[in-house]
């Protein structure tokens, strides 16, 4: 297995454009992570899948923010109407169970 | 609501010596703490978990304590080497226990 993998890396994009993330986590790990991390901060918590089911959001998660797994392998993650603030590495997880977990190189995106 | 601090500023150390630091939390006591490595632009990499029967634990030359009275894990690393140079998170699972609340991290300087 190689790991949770992320694409893109990098994404730049203007005001205004949405924006979709993927993430590919380790095969066998049933649970699914997003964060967001800016600089000088820690991973903030974004949302959490067990299998396909979304089971947490963040409260400061703005409905302009949706994340699916539908089968419950692969999630994405989209951003509409990108905002400058939302500039920031998006860091996805897998996991499974509650504790150790795997993180993906993050995808970071800078809007214009 | 659960707050989690570690020491904002870079610690620089001298190969060799031991790196000791600080993670704080506030409010209720969690499960466990988790202690990550992350380098520039990769995401975080675990490193050890500590529960919250246990005092100690270690890992080649990483020990981590946690104290429930201080409210405080502290993590150490042994003999330090400049490839030891990163940013450090602690994180304690959030209410619920299915995701992970991070600290700022602190940054570790190596120097040869």
């Amino acid at each position: 297995d190689t790991g949770v993998s992320q694409d893109p890396r990098h994404k730049i994009t203007k005001r205004g454009q949405n924006v979709t993330f993927r993430c590919d986590p380790i095969s066998e790990h049933n649970r699914l992570y997003w964060y967001r991390q800016t600089l000088g901060q820690g991973p903030e918590f974004l949302t959490y899948f067990q299998n396909e089911a979304q089971l947490e959001k963040s409260r400061l998660l703005s409905d302009r923010f949706s994340a699916e797994r539908p089968k419950g392998s692969f999630s994405t993650l989209e951003i509409q109407r990108t905002e400058q603030g939302d500039s920031a590495m998006y860091l996805c997880a897998s996991s499974l169970d509650e504790t150790e977990q795997f993180f993906g190189p993050g995808t970071r995106l800078t809007v214009l | 609501s659960q707050k989690i601090e570690q020491n904002s500023e870079a610690l620089n150390i001298q190969e060799g010596k031991t790196a000791t630091l600080t993670c704080n939390y506030t409010n209720y006591s969690p499960a466990y703490l988790q202690w990550y490595r992350q380098d520039p632009g990769r995401g975080p990499v675990f490193l050890l978990l500590i529960r919250e029967n246990e005092k100690e634990k270690r890992k080649e030359r990483l020990k981590v304590t946690f104290d429930t009275t201080l409210k405080q894990s502290l993590f150490h690393i042994t003999a330090s080497q400049p490839a030891d140079s990163a940013t450090y998170l602690c994180a304690h699972p959030s209410s619920g226990y299915s995701t992970l609340t991070f600290g700022k991290g602190t940054m570790l300087l190596v120097s040869p």
